[in-house]
């Protein structure tokens, strides 16, 4: 079981945005970057966003991560029908790599 | 640009080794600054990161799966490979070779993935 916690599902219309939660504690989040993975379905997580707030050359700025304390925020802006995924924060605690319970983006 | 691809068989039978290789192409297992690692997805499920291999050879697994993993490399073909011991139908999943990047451990690229089913 994940010590990272998402909400299982979250949900907005086309143009719209979007926020996902990524909570964990002092020895995982609260020391150590964050990244977010994007997973859309039957296919192999991607890069969205490392080191807590960067982007890879190729995510477009829609996506953006922040880190405060022991949790972390990945926010979609101007939502659109190809962001149907699931999303999952990564981090590490006593180098041990862990994953969030991962988060379904429904486009409405 | 920088590919990983996994194969190896999609079903083991219950208490036998399973064991998976990733083909890495645009980079080089032999380079320091990055892991190579493996990562699990049960079905319907979240992600298990199972463990990687340095260039020096030196691996690291999740302590979770206890002694069942080992990690190799082959630096001659520039893959390495997973080796999962006494597997049971709870290490059913699709299992993923990714390239982490150091000091701050996030993972690019992944491979695509391969089901590897546990059943007799």
């Amino acid at each position: 079981q994940s010590v990272l916690t998402q909400p299982p599902s979250v949900s907005a219309a086309p143009g719209q945005k979007v926020t996902i939660s990524c909570s964990g504690s002092s020895s995982n989040i609260g020391n150590n970057f964050v990244s977010w993975y994007q997973q859309l379905p039957g296919t192999a997580p991607k890069l969205l966003i490392y080191e807590n707030n960067k982007r890879p050359s190729e995510i477009p700025d829609r996506f953006s991560g922040s880190k405060s304390g022991t949790s972390a925020t990945l926010a979609i802006t101007g939502l659109q029908t190809g962001d149907e995924a699931d999303y999952f924060c990564g981090t590490w605690e006593s180098s041990v790599r862990l994953f969030g319970t991962g988060t379904k983006v429904t486009i409405l | 640009q920088v590919q990983l691809q996994e194969s190896g068989p999609g079903l083991v039978k219950p208490s036998q080794t399973l064991s998976l290789t990733c083909a890495v192409s645009g980079d080089s297992i032999r380079s320091g600054g990055k892991y190579w690692s493996w990562i699990r997805q049960h079905p319907g499920k979240g992600l298990e990161w199972i463990g990687y291999i340095y260039y020096s050879g030196s691996t690291y697994h999740n302590p979770s799966l206890k002694s069942r993993v080992i990690i190799v490399g082959d630096t001659s073909k520039n893959q390495f490979s997973l080796r999962l011991s006494s597997v049971t139908a709870a290490d059913t999943a699709v299992y993923y070779c990714a390239r982490e990047v150091i000091p701050y451990n996030w993972f690019d690229p992944w491979g695509q993935g391969t089901l590897v089913t546990v059943s007799s």
